[in-house]
């Protein structure tokens, strides 16, 4: 497609729940990020993958969260068990090797109750 | 990641220059300064990035000091849909797996 593809794009979760979040990311890019941006905040970082390797988890805040790209393409961040503190603004972005600039989707809005 | 520091809002006139500041005094010599914003509701967007000489391109320019400590972004005839939180980053280039590190940006007010 033509841009970053995030699905769904609200989330409404009660606590304790599992959720799951997936990104689309443009054709061809091959480094693949998530970020959780929390309201008011700048987005942090938590994973990237470049095709199918996970190569930095460390911005993953508990071992709740987990994200998987088993086939290069599409990722999928899932959250177990969510809380209140995991209502946040989840981005994906893709990127091409040594892109320049990423491109981010328009994120997908959790919010746990 | 080198720290940035920028205001955390400014007003700009619709159809004036808008110049936003950042310090970066900490910058390393293989960093660049790369601008991102983002409008609400969506994800950031680059808009441009630059090493040590002044850059441009259909989005904006970016003016970086000498001494690279200091960077300014120039959005020369702001619209109302260029209200948005403006980003600066500073980050090697030449690394695909470099994540962006934000910090709270600074939020654009255009207003008519």
């Amino acid at each position: 497609g033509a841009g970053v593809s995030q699905s769904p794009r609200y989330k409404v979760a009660k606590r304790g729940q599992d959720v799951a979040l997936r990104c689309d990311p443009i054709s061809g890019h091959v480094s693949l990020f998530w970020y959780q941006q929390a309201l008011g905040q700048g987005p942090e970082f938590l994973t990237y993958f470049q095709n199918e390797a996970q190569l930095d988890k460390s911005g993953l805040p508990s071992d709740r969260f987990f994200a998987e790209r088993p086939e290069g393409s599409v990722s999928t961040l899932k959250i177990q068990r969510t809380q209140q503190e995991d209502s946040a603004v989840y981005l994906c972005a893709s990127s091409l090797p040594g892109g320049v600039g990423y491109t981010f989707g328009s994120g997908t809005r959790l919010t746990v109750v | 990641d080198a720290k940035t520091t920028q205001p955390t809002s400014m007003d700009c006139a619709e159809g004036r220059a808008a110049n936003l500041p950042c310090n970066h005094s900490t910058i390393s010599g293989n960093e660049y300064v790369y601008w991102y914003r983002q409008i609400h509701s969506q994800g950031p967007q680059y808009i441009i990035h630059g090493l040590k000489n002044n850059e441009t391109n259909e989005m904006a320019s970016l003016i970086i000091t000498e001494d690279r400590k200091s960077s300014t972004l120039i959005l020369p005839h702001a619209t109302l849909r260029d209200t948005a939180v403006y980003y600066c980053i500073v980050r090697p280039r030449d690394n695909a797996g470099n994540m962006l590190t934000f910090g709270g940006g600074t939020r654009l007010m255009v207003k008519p």
